[in-house]
């Protein structure tokens, strides 16, 4: 079955950058969402296909594509983002969502 | 505004089957699907299917084909996951979310409907 991979955890201080990558053989052709998610609260959709960010999210979060990677990064981290991250993306067939096994970002 | 609420928290026993609704108001339902996801304790999000709500189109994840049926009710702007032959390891918060693509996303979420299998 498909799989996306995402670094388990990822730390950076207030104020530097948070890069968070996740990687499948089928972004190339299916399209990229990211959502973060706090302790005992649903989702939120940070970005949507691939780098397009909803209404409401800060302009420090953004999305980018190479190949079989994608990239989440945050400018400008500040307390309030730490929080899992998850993308999520389809099979190449688009027949079958997925997610990523979760980014827990530490603001230190 | 968009809204998607859930039916309250469900505790099943082994074997049996639980029916979550998600009731959508503040949009049209039929231009958008309904996407189920489900998050055990402590572990990730587990995507398990998409329902169009033009015309009742789906998709299921692998894992739970056979046991999950996903349903509308456009009258009523509502969705539905029904899971049969539940087991202790479907124990889990399952949440529904509005979702254009069947291929992915969610940008207004239910609140979540627990459900323990014990």
């Amino acid at each position: 079955s498909y799989e996306l991979t995402q670094p388990p955890s990822v730390s950076v201080s207030p104020g530097q950058t948070a890069r968070i990558t996740c990687s499948g053989d089928a972004l190339p052709k299916q399209y990229a969402f990211w959502f973060h998610q706090k302790p005992g609260q649903a989702p939120v959709l940070v970005i949507y296909q691939d780098s397009q960010r909803p209404s409401g999210i800060p302009e420090r979060f953004s999305g980018s594509t190479s190949g079989t990677t994608v990239t989440l990064t945050i400018s400008g981290v500040q307390a309030e983002d730490e929080a899992d991250y998850y993308c999520q993306s389809a099979d190449s067939s688009g027949t079958y969502q997925v997610f990523g096994g979760g980014t827990k970002l530490t603001v230190l | 505004q968009v809204q998607l609420v859930q039916s309250g928290a469900e505790v099943k026993k082994p074997g049996a089957s639980v029916k979550v609704s998600c009731k959508t108001s503040g949009y049209m339902f039929t231009s958008f699907g309904i996407n189920w996801v489900r998050q055990a304790p402590g572990q990730g999000l587990e995507w398990l299917g998409w329902i169009s709500g033009y015309n009742g189109n789906t998709n299921y994840a692998q894992k739970i084909k056979g046991r999950v049926t996903l349903t509308t009710d456009t009258s009523a702007s509502t969705a539905y996951l029904e899971l049969r032959s539940l087991r202790s390891d479907d124990s889990a918060v399952y949440y529904c979310a509005r979702s254009l693509l069947s291929t992915g996303g969610g940008d207004f979420w239910g609140q979540g409907t627990l459900v323990t299998v014990s």
